[in-house]
């Protein structure tokens, strides 16, 4: 069974720029999370879809930050302009109801 | 809200030694708790979990007991290998909610 898929791993932009990440879950599984996590932090929850609709975006800054899962299977996550806070590595995760998250090997964001 | 607290690291060991990290937890609830482990250049990957009190969970020879009178959930191996290196994420999930709650992590060198 293929695992999350993400992409690019590694970026590295100047700030006010815009980038965008792209995930794809594990077949069939109806669950996308997309976490932040910041050099030394545990990994925090920026959103969370069931298929196509949004479950959770309380954490998602939201004057910056965007994403999609028009589908229900691949999504896109985007930073619009990125600030120097924004350098992180962003998670994927999908799950397919059960107490088992699967992640993706993440995409590291540096923005200078 | 749900919080989750980790032993600081980094930690070094020599192989065949005892490891413990400890946990402890805040949440609402009545969480699952969990333990993820990142090994270098790869995703996080759930190492074991518990579902209630008094709880067990067990996987490559790490165990983690689900304490509810300490709030607690220290992850214990009795003989560490170079291969065991890797960053461990002390994790809960609180009842009703399919959101991940984590730890800061916890990078674990182990030296032959």
């Amino acid at each position: 069974e293929a695992g999350v898929a993400q992409s690019p791993r590694y970026k590295i932009i100047e700030k006010r720029q815009s980038v965008a990440f792209w995930c794809n879950p594990i077949s069939g599984h109806a669950t996308l999370y997309w976490y932040q996590q910041i050099l030394g932090q545990g990994p925090k929850l920026l959103i969370q879809f069931q298929n196509n609709g949004v479950v959770d975006d309380s954490q998602l800054p939201k004057d910056r930050f965007s994403a999609e899962r028009l589908k229900g299977v691949d999504s896109t996550l985007k930073i619009q302009p990125a600030k120097l806070e924004d350098s992180a590595v962003y998670l994927c995760a999908s799950s397919s109801g059960g107490d088992t998250q699967y992640f993706g090997p993440g995409t590291r964001l540096t923005v200078l | 809200g749900d919080s989750v607290t980790q032993m600081e690291g980094p930690v070094t060991l020599s192989e065949e030694a005892f490891l413990t990290i400890n946990c402890t937890y805040t949440a609402t609830g009545y969480p699952s708790l969990f333990w993820y482990v990142q090994y270098p250049g790869e995703g996080l990957q759930l190492l074991l979990k518990a579902t209630k009190a008094d709880d067990k969970g067990s996987n490559k020879g790490f165990e983690a007991t689900y304490r509810k009178e300490t709030t607690s959930f220290h992850l214990e191996k009795g003989s560490v290998q170079v291969s065991d290196s890797a960053v461990y994420f002390c994790a809960l999930r609180d009842f009703g909610n399919e959101k991940l709650t984590f730890g800061t992590g916890t990078r674990l060198t182990i030296i032959p």
